[in-house]
């Protein structure tokens, strides 16, 4: 079954540079979520789309921003970057009024060096 | 959004053995969700059970809901070490609400 891609896997950038992460969500699931989680800590909600549209915000700096496209990918642009933005970088799916619980992908490593 | 409190924080077992782990919120759910964390991976979805329902099996895996004490249970059963993870649970309204995790239960299965 097809799951949720991220894309890079890994990723190696410099401070002040800036980052694009990309999720493919699964098909037909209508909303995505952003996850940051820095070594030793929780993942910490970012950002969510429903629909194309921002459904909901958490603690996403103002250096960061996302979107979802109409063919439902969604990407998190990152500017600036900061030694402390380095950690995993989670994408999850799922479908709105769905009961299966949301699938999130494998994640992209940033390190900022 | 509102996020569950996992206990014990961390429990180390020998392969065979039961684990069992509790999770607590605090206001009503529509849903209450599972999910496994392996050291530096993604978070894999293990279970959900709706606010209707009381227990809930998945292979080796036992939930069970008590909405009056705003509590749940995860029941692994003759473990493995490949069970050795982080475990999250998730209360949800339902919808498109974002998950909120907490600190999780670091399980440690020794072979």
């Amino acid at each position: 079954a097809a799951g949720v891609i991220q894309s890079p896997r890994h990723l190696i950038k410099e401070k002040r540079e800036t980052a694009t992460l990309k999720c493919y969500p699964i098909p037909r699931h209508d909303t995505v979520y952003w996850y940051q989680q820095g070594p030793g800590q929780d993942p910490q909600f970012l950002i969510s789309f429903y629909e194309k549209m921002q459904s909901d915000k958490g603690s996403i700096p103002d250096r960061f921003s996302a979107q979802q496209f109409s063919d439902y990918h969604s990407e998190l642009n990152m500017s600036s970057l900061e030694l402390g933005d380095s950690a995993l970088y989670f994408c999850a799916s799922s479908l709105r009024f769905g009961t299966y619980g949301y699938t999130f992908g494998s994640g992209t490593r940033l390190t900022v060096v | 959004s509102q996020q569950g409190e996992e206990d014990p924080q961390a429990l180390s077992i020998q392969e065979g053995e039961n684990a069992t782990m509790n999770c607590s919120y605090k206001t009503s759910i529509n849903n209450l969700q599972w999910y496994r964390q392996n050291s530096g991976r993604g978070l894999v979805h293990l279970i959900l059970i709706r606010s209707n329902e009381r227990e809930k099996h998945s292979g080796r895996l036992r939930v069970t809901l008590d909405t009056s004490k705003k509590s749940s249970s995860l029941l692994i059963t003759a473990s493995r070490a490949a069970d050795t993870a982080s475990y999250f649970c998730a209360p949800t309204q339902g919808g498109s609400e974002k998950l909120v995790f907490g600190k999780g239960m670091k399980l440690t299965v020794n072979p």
